[in-house]
């Protein structure tokens, strides 16, 4: 299995509070990308990374930031958390940044 | 942009039973299609893919071929196991060489396998 963790596992918190997960790699792949899935949806990428301080925004990228200031961590923000945020979020993480996408357990994030 | 469309779930089957989900696309040229599995608790995993037209992807007994005329790319197996039961997803990123990785998923069907 792909060394990715995320953290947490589960986190519940209150409208209007920032949030920050954490998606670490031991990969060493160049490309992460932050995934959000929500019923009837399917997974619909956020943002994503191309490297160091290299990142571009997906199909759902409005209340969300990232950083990445090493290769082996992707953080994802909520600036100011909204209950249509509530989700389960996925990272994940590419070599080649081609075909084959390997992927963490998954954050439940709920906000109330 | 791009899409995929996958046929409404759940699907419930008896074991050894045959398997089809279907899977359409939209998209310009000639994309790379996928099928991730996700198990319980789990995040997901790459089933099998085709990178052109007329190509079959096969893993696991589970088979699909890449139908540029129909443009779908349809998710099968002959005999299905209860270990099979799962949500299955099917995916594309668009042709050419900078998709970085990009994937636009379907909603994902969930399958239900009973002994």
């Amino acid at each position: 299995d792909a060394g990715i963790t995320q953290s947490p596992r589960h986190k519940v918190t209150e409208t209007g509070t920032p949030v920050t997960l954490r998606c670490h790699q031991t990969e060493n792949h160049r490309y992460m990308y932050w995934y959000r899935q929500d019923p009837g949806h399917g997974l619909r990428l956020i943002h994503y990374s191309y490297g160091v301080k290299d990142t571009d925004k997906g199909e759902v990228s409005d209340g969300y930031s990232v950083s990445r200031s090493k290769t082996e961590d992707f953080l994802l923000t909520l600036e100011s958390a909204t209950s249509s945020q509530t989700s389960v979020y996925f990272c994940a993480i590419s070599d080649q940044g081609n075909e084959k996408l390997f992927f963490g357990s998954g954050t439940q994030l709920s906000v109330l | 942009g791009n899409s995929v469309t996958q046929m409404e779930g759940p699907v419930t089957l008896s074991e050894e039973a045959f398997l089809t989900i279907n899977c359409t696309y939209t998209a310009t040229g000639y994309p790379s299609l996928f099928w991730y599995v996700q198990y319980p608790g789990e995040g997901l995993q790459l089933l099998l893919k085709a990178t052109k037209a007329d190509d079959k992807g096969s893993n696991k007994g589970f088979e699909a071929t890449y139908r540029k005329e129909t443009t779908s790319f349809h998710l099968e197996k002959g005999s299905v196991q209860v270990s099979d039961s799962a949500v299955y997803f099917c995916a594309l990123t668009p042709a050419g060489g900078t998709s970085y990785g990009k994937l636009t998923f379907g909603q994902g069907t969930i399958l239900t396998v009973h002994p």
